[in-house]
């Protein structure tokens, strides 16, 4: 079945870059997502990258997509203190709609 | 839209006691989730509805639990009787369209504590 991996924790520097990093199971998943939750809130669609892309940049976020290896990273530019939250990689399981998360990854900025 | 709603937003009751999770999707939403995260197992799906209608509901925990769609605006799940281990925040979510790929967007959560 499909299983997201991710670490659970990352720390950075206000001003820094931050990189979070997943790994997933299914090849044929055609969409994977990034969401964001925040403290007290439900997740929220942060980006997302077909399948048959590489990169996809959007602002400050970079999604960087390796199929062979099947990992995704985010990478947050200039990462602010707004940006502390939550970070779950999510691929599509078995289903149209239905959609497995990752355990997710928190990001605490320092200021 | 106000988004998916969902409450109470804060549960506290004691063992053994029923407690009743409700939600409003977004309109025009034709799917509708319910998750539950914990800090050890994350999020988790436990059942979800394609126009009312349980598609998959190989999530839920056990007998104790129950959710109905009796309407396109509204699900409730029940949990009967509950226990601490059900302690938890329970997450609403609701999409739209038959593709792969369609963005699912969540409720606030109710936060569950079972003494």
């Amino acid at each position: 079945g499909e299983d997201v991996e991710q670490s659970l924790f990352l720390s950075v520097r206000e001003g820094d870059s931050s990189v979070i990093n997943c790994t997933y199971t299914d090849s044929s998943s055609t969409y994977l997502y990034w969401y964001k939750q925040e403290p007290g809130a439900g997740l929220q669609l942060l980006t997302y990258i077909f399948s048959n892309m590489d990169m996809k940049q959007d602002q400050r976020l970079t999604v960087l997509l390796n199929k062979k290896d099947k990992h995704l990273s985010l990478r947050i530019a200039d990462t602010q203190t707004g940006d502390s939250a939550i970070y779950f990689c999510a691929e599509p399981s078995g289903g149209y709609q239905k959609v497995t998360f990752g355990i997710g990854t928190k990001l605490q900025v320092i200021p | 839209d106000a988004g998916v709603i969902q409450s109470p937003r804060h549960e506290v009751t004691e063992m053994g006691q029923e407690v009743t999770l409700r939600c409003k999707p977004i309109s025009g939403h034709d799917y509708l989730f319910w998750y539950r995260q914990t800090m050890m197992r994350g999020l988790e799906l436990l059942i979800y509805f394609n126009n009312n209608v349980p598609i998959d509901d190989s999530g839920m925990p056990e007998d104790r639990f129950s959710a109905k769609m009796p309407n396109a605006s509204f699900s409730n799940l029940k949990i009967q009787p509950s226990e601490p281990r059900d302690s938890a925040v329970y997450f609403c979510a609701s999409s739209f369209g038959p593709r792969e790929g369609r963005e699912q967007f969540f409720g606030p959560g109710t936060r569950l504590t079972v003494l």
